[in-house]
């Protein structure tokens, strides 16, 4: 199985914050990752996918970097609309995801 | 845009089979992969497997044993069952959403680009 590690697992921040999220596999995985957001109550969003591929529709503001072991998700300038929890995925054996990252106001 | 409806019990008795159904809106069901992903409470998610339309499935190893996804092409709908359920199937199963992507010349299942809002699946007695 190749596990996925997040850090932090909480971030406090401000509106106009840059964050970074990193997510580390255990074994190379090119560069078959995702990122998601998911909020209570809503269907999770793709942000990010193939590590740097910003989703249609994504605001630029969100951009992701990577390949093989390490890759990050980064907010440029954190919205209000941008609290939320964020999850890596792979998808280049079966599909595992990371335990997420909650971005909570400061 | 697709949108995704999961549907079913709310409340499984343990050792039952526990059904979901998601209903595909918007879109055709004859394309693309159609997966499902649950959350227990206070836990990450974790993908329990998928269908292509064509009937081609893949599983999760750790519950390949109990589950199945199949789609029905004439409802536009493809469903879950997970059989001999107990309390560590508890929790909020999601349907999704995957296309295809081509990543080192290689055309493989992709990321999962539109989900359901999720349904919670309490297992007790």
């Amino acid at each position: 199985d190749i596990q996925m590690t997040q850090s932090p697992s909480t971030l406090s921040a401000s509106v106009g914050d840059r964050v970074t999220i990193t997510c580390r596999a255990s074994q190379t995985i090119s560069n078959w990752l995702a990122w998601y957001q998911l909020k209570p109550g809503k269907a999770p969003k793709l942000l990010i996918y193939k590590a740097s591929t910003l989703e249609s529709g994504v605001p630029s503001r969100f951009s992701g970097s990577g390949s093989g072991t390490e890759f990050t998700l980064t907010i440029s300038s954190l919205q209000p609309d941008d609290f939320a929890t964020y999850s890596c995925q792979q998808y280049y054996s079966y599909r595992t995801f990371g335990l997420g990252t909650k971005v909570e106001i400061k | 845009q697709v949108q995704l409806q999961e549907s079913g019990p709310g409340l499984v008795k343990p050792s039952e089979t526990l059904s979901l159904t998601c209903t595909v809106l918007g879109g055709s069901i004859n394309s693309d992969y159609w997966s499902w992903i649950r959350q227990p409470p206070g836990k990450g998610l974790e993908w329990i497997g998928y269908s292509y339309y064509s009937g081609r499935t893949d599983y999760n190893p750790s519950l390949r044993s109990r589950v199945s996804i199949s789609v029905d092409t004439s409802k536009n709908q493809f469903s879950l069952k997970v059989r001999s359920v107990t309390a560590a199937d508890t929790a909020v199963y999601y349907c999704a959403k995957g296309g295809d992507e081509f990543h080192d010349g290689q055309l493989r299942p992709g990321a999962f680009d539109n989900w359901g809002r999720g349904t919670l699946v309490t297992v007790s007695s």
